[in-house]
């Protein structure tokens, strides 16, 4: 297990296209997260996974997005009709949810880089 | 309303200068404060969490609920410290990271 891996690194895209981002947590680790950082802001969140179930949802998350983790490991991010505003960096993060030392420290992955032309 | 404020974007020091980022925050309860750090080409990671009360790479950050702030220091700057910095407090009720805008710091030479 190498950390959180993310694919694609970069997808380029025309506009009203779908695209969809996967997401790979550590191993062990029982919550997952989905933010979107734009150039010169701080990562956004957009939704979490506490083992399937999606437990928080963003306003920022309109309804072209969706978000999936079916077995309690890897998530995928969709994107319906994509929008040029949907350009960004999408950041997926896992973490433990127990008492640990660990819990609450968010490990992040690389990051699927989204240009929408 | 709930945020974190990171009021400098860039922040400019000589090597071997002292450097102290500033965090305000504004979220009731009691969150627990993180400081991720990004390096050039890397992806964003762990610097310190207020709960170890370490020390890492040489920074530190007091927690002070008086003044509502978690202000990240460190005694003398190094050229590999240039880096985002991005204070972010975790809410329990919400259970995630709330990600300020995030400080630029270069140090030069």
């Amino acid at each position: 297990d190498t950390g959180v891996s993310q694919d694609p690194r970069h997808k380029i895209t025309k506009r009203g296209q779908n695209v969809t981002f996967r997401c790979d947590p550590i191993s062990e680790h029982n919550r997952l997260y989905w933010y979107r950082q734009t150039l010169g802001q701080g990562p956004e969140f957009l939704t979490y996974f506490q083992n399937e179930a999606q437990l928080e949802k963003s306003r920022l998350l309109s309804d072209r997005f969706s978000a999936e983790r079916p077995k309690g490991s890897f998530s995928t991010l969709e994107i319906q009709r994509t929008e040029q505003g949907d350009s960004a960096m999408y950041l997926c993060a896992s973490s433990l949810s127990d008492t640990s030392s660990g819990a609450n420290v968010l490990t992040f992955g690389a990051g699927s880089r989204l240009t929408v032309l | 309303a709930q945020r974190v404020t990171q009021p400098e974007k860039l922040l400019s020091v000589f090597k071997g200068a002292p450097v102290e980022l500033k965090c305000n925050y504004s979220y009731s309860g009691s969150p627990e404060l993180f400081w991720y750090v990004q390096y050039s080409r890397q992806r964003l990671q762990l610097l310190l969490r207020h709960i170890s009360r370490e020390s890492i790479k040489g920074f530190t950050a007091d927690l002070n609920k008086g003044e509502t702030s978690f202000h990240l220091k460190k005694p003398f700057a190094q050229e590999e410290d240039s880096a985002m910095y991005y204070c972010a407090p975790f809410t329990g009720g919400g259970n995630k990271l709330t990600f300020g805008t995030g400080t630029q710091l270069k140090v030069e030479l």
